[in-house]
């Protein structure tokens, strides 16, 4: 079974430039995450996806961080402007209970 | 809201001796406990997990053992090996809104 893939696996923008990253989860998982992980911690969320339907948004910035997911399946996080701050690992995760969530490789951003 | 602490950060043994790493939990309402494992440049790996209603649960020489009185879980690998090398993350998930809190992390040194 693939995993979850993700690309790129690592950008470098500078700082107010635009930036995209995407995700494919495992076949057949209805449930998409998206964490922020900076160096040294744990993930954190940043949206949770039920099929297309973002259930859990609570903790996207939303002045500059989008996302979107067409048709239950492949997922995009944008984040325009980019800022110092968003420097981190974007990692996408997928899972079909709500239990076990399986991760992909992560993107890892730099903002200069 | 829930907060999950994780001791120690850093944790360093000998090959062949068992590791054990301690998370504690704040909110009794949390009931599915996962363990990741995390190598350099790689997304979390679900390694082991267990629900509130059980105590403990083992795949071959790693275990986790969950005390809810006390609010805390443990995972045990025995006869750790260089590949067992990597950064543990432990996290607690609330039933209300399926969210994993995640704690800070262990660094797992096995020394030859």
């Amino acid at each position: 079974e693939a995993g979850v893939v993700q690309s790129p696996r690592y950008k470098i923008i500078e700082k107010k430039q635009p930036v995209a990253f995407w995700c494919n989860p495992i076949s057949g998982h209805n449930t998409l995450y998206w964490y922020r992980q900076n160096l040294g911690q744990g993930p954190e969320l940043l949206i949770r996806y039920e099929n297309e339907e973002a259930v859990d948004d609570s903790q996207l910035p939303k002045d500059r961080f989008s996302a979107e997911r067409l048709k239950g399946v492949d997922s995009t996080l944008k984040i325009q402007p980019a800022e110092l701050g968003d420097s981190a690992v974007y990692l996408c995760a997928s899972s079909v209970t709500n239990y076990e969530q399986y991760f992909g490789p992560g993107t890892r951003l730099t903002v200069t | 809201g829930e907060n999950v602490e994780q001791h120690p950060s850093t944790l360093s043994v000998q090959e062949g001796d068992s590791a054990v790493i301690k998370c504690t939990y704040s909110d009794s309402a949390s009931n599915y406990f996962p363990w990741y494992k995390q190598e350099l440049g790689k997304g979390p790996q679900l390694i082991i997990d267990i629900r509130s209603n059980v105590g403990e649960k083992k795949d071959q020489r790693i275990a986790v053992t969950l005390n809810k009185t006390a609010k805390h879980f443990s995972l045990h690998i025995t006869e750790t090996q260089p590949e067992d090398s990597a950064v543990y993350f432990c996290a607690a998930r609330l039933d209300s809104n399926y969210q994993l809190i995640w704690g800070a992390g262990t660094k797992l040194i096995i020394k030859p």
